[in-house]
């Protein structure tokens, strides 16, 4: 069966500091890989997505960056963080249908 | 670039029928799918409807017309579990990808006994 598993499951950073979240996707292959980020009641912004290994689309600009370096992995990271990044991340993949699937998020408090 | 509209909150009693607006602007239109969040939770997957037409999935359906950009969910026989934020997604062409998902900014469902 597929998963998708992302950790750290909540962090907190000072304001400059770097980040780095991780994605993993188990059970498919060359999926399409998405980060979401969704402020405190707010809906949900699309970041980033990649369809393959090296290949990252950007949706908003900003002081973040994705990476795929593998085809089953993607990271969200930013060299330093500004208190607007804090929110709940989530990281999402397709197999090729309609769905979207979500892992379990990460909830980022920068301070 | 694409957008959605749908209502922020809607208060309904146990056992009543809610129904959730939403239109959308957007180009390289593929589909309307609806999600559901509770709090601290993952958005789940719902419906998605490629059609226009109705499609129903035990107490919950979803509706779509492509000529009018609008969508809905319709919640029937509302219980307590069902409190909890819906949001309206557009499945839309990506350069080079299967599609992209768009979200809505949601609908916060408050289920009273």
């Amino acid at each position: 069966s597929q998963t998708i598993h992302q950790w750290p499951a909540t962090l907190v950073q000072p304001v400059g500091s770097p980040l780095s979240l991780e994605c993993t996707v188990e059970g498919t292959s060359n999926p399409n890989l998405y980060w979401y980020r969704q402020a405190a009641g707010r809906g949900l912004q699309l970041l980033f997505y990649s369809v393959g290994i090296g290949q990252i689309s950007s949706e908003v600009p900003q002081n973040l960056s994705a990476s795929r370096p593998q085809d089953r992995q993607f990271i969200l990271s930013s060299k330093k963080l500004l208190l607007s990044d804090s929110g709940f991340y989530l990281c999402a993949y397709t197999g090729g249908g309609n769905t979207i699937y979500f892992g379990e998020g990460s909830w980022l408090t920068v301070v | 670039g694409q957008s959605l509209e749908q209502p922020s909150e809607v208060t309904a009693v146990e056992g009543a029928i809610v129904q959730i607006n939403c239109t959308y602007q957007t180009s390289g239109f593929y589909g309307l799918s609806w999600y559901q969040q509770h709090d601290g939770g993952a958005p789940t997957f719902l419906s998605y409807n490629a059609l226009d037409g109705l499609e129903e999935t035990g107490r919950f359906s979803s509706f779509l017309s492509r000529s009018d950009s609008y969508g809905y969910l319709l919640l029937q026989e509302l219980q307590m579990k069902d409190s909890a934020s819906y949001f309206c997604a557009v499945k839309v062409r990506a350069t080079d990808s299967w599609g992209k998902f768009q979200f809505g900014a949601g609908t916060q469902v408050v289920v009273t006994p």
